[in-house]
């Protein structure tokens, strides 16, 4: 049981490229969610999903896109690359969440913009 | 604007130690309350939740305090251990939803 697999672990990007983080899920649950981890701020909710063809904004969600075809996958896409974006990145899957339950996370993609 | 303020920062503690970690909400539609452990290179991973209708729950070292009218909840790790030197985060979010509102996090060290 491989659990939320991410990949790329480590990127570096020039300003203006675009690319794609991906994140998949094996355990059939129906929400996920990315979110960016920066120094002091903790993490932050870009985008997210409750099921497959349905997504929606988070907190920071300018400059990504998402979309969510299949319950496994949820890729995260980067337009246009600014140094601004420079973070780790972690997406993170789930049932509804109460005591008992839980969001799992991948264990994250480290993102440079030069 | 942070809606869950964490404090403090970062901690040092003794092994044997108590540590706490104090976190403080503003949205009362918030009614889960999970902390999460995360080791440098690795993703978050739960360490203990609580409803706010409990105003204290237990699990082994790991326990958490909830006081609703002050809209506060903390962590006490109890006999701090050196494996306990981790980031924690504070976070909430609405019962059977899926939008976590993470606090800033502390960086714990337990110095042996």
């Amino acid at each position: 049981n491989a659990g939320v697999t991410q990949t790329p672990k480590f990127q570096v990007l020039k300003t203006g490229q675009s690319m794609t983080l991906q994140c998949a899920q094996d355990m059939n649950h129906e929400y996920m969610s990315w979110y960016r981890q920066d120094p002091g701020m903790g993490l932050r909710l870009i985008h997210y999903s409750v099921g497959a063809g349905i997504t929606d904004q988070g907190e920071v969600p300018n400059g990504y896109n998402v979309s969510r075809s299949t319950t496994e996958d949820f890729p995260l896409r980067l337009l246009s690359a600014a140094p601004s974006q420079t973070s780790v990145y972690f997406c993170a899957s789930s049932q509804r969440l109460t005591v008992g339950t839980e969001a799992f996370f991948g264990q994250g993609t480290r993102l440079t913009v030069v | 604007q942070q809606q869950v303020k964490q404090s403090p920062q970062s901690l040092i503690v003794q092994k044997g130690g108590i540590s706490i970690i104090n976190c403080a909400y503003e949205n009362t539609a918030f009614d889960y309350f999970p902390w999460y452990q995360q080791f440098p290179g690795k993703g978050p991973a739960l360490l203990i939740a609580i409803r706010p209708d409990v105003s204290e729950k237990k699990e082994g070292r790991f326990t958490i305090s909830f006081n609703k009218s002050a809209k506060q909840f903390s962590l006490h790790i109890m006999d701090s251990q050196p494996g306990d030197s981790a980031t924690y985060f504070c976070a909430a979010s609405q019962e059977y939803g899926n939008k976590l509102v993470f606090g800033a996090g502390t960086i714990l060290r337990v110095k042996s």
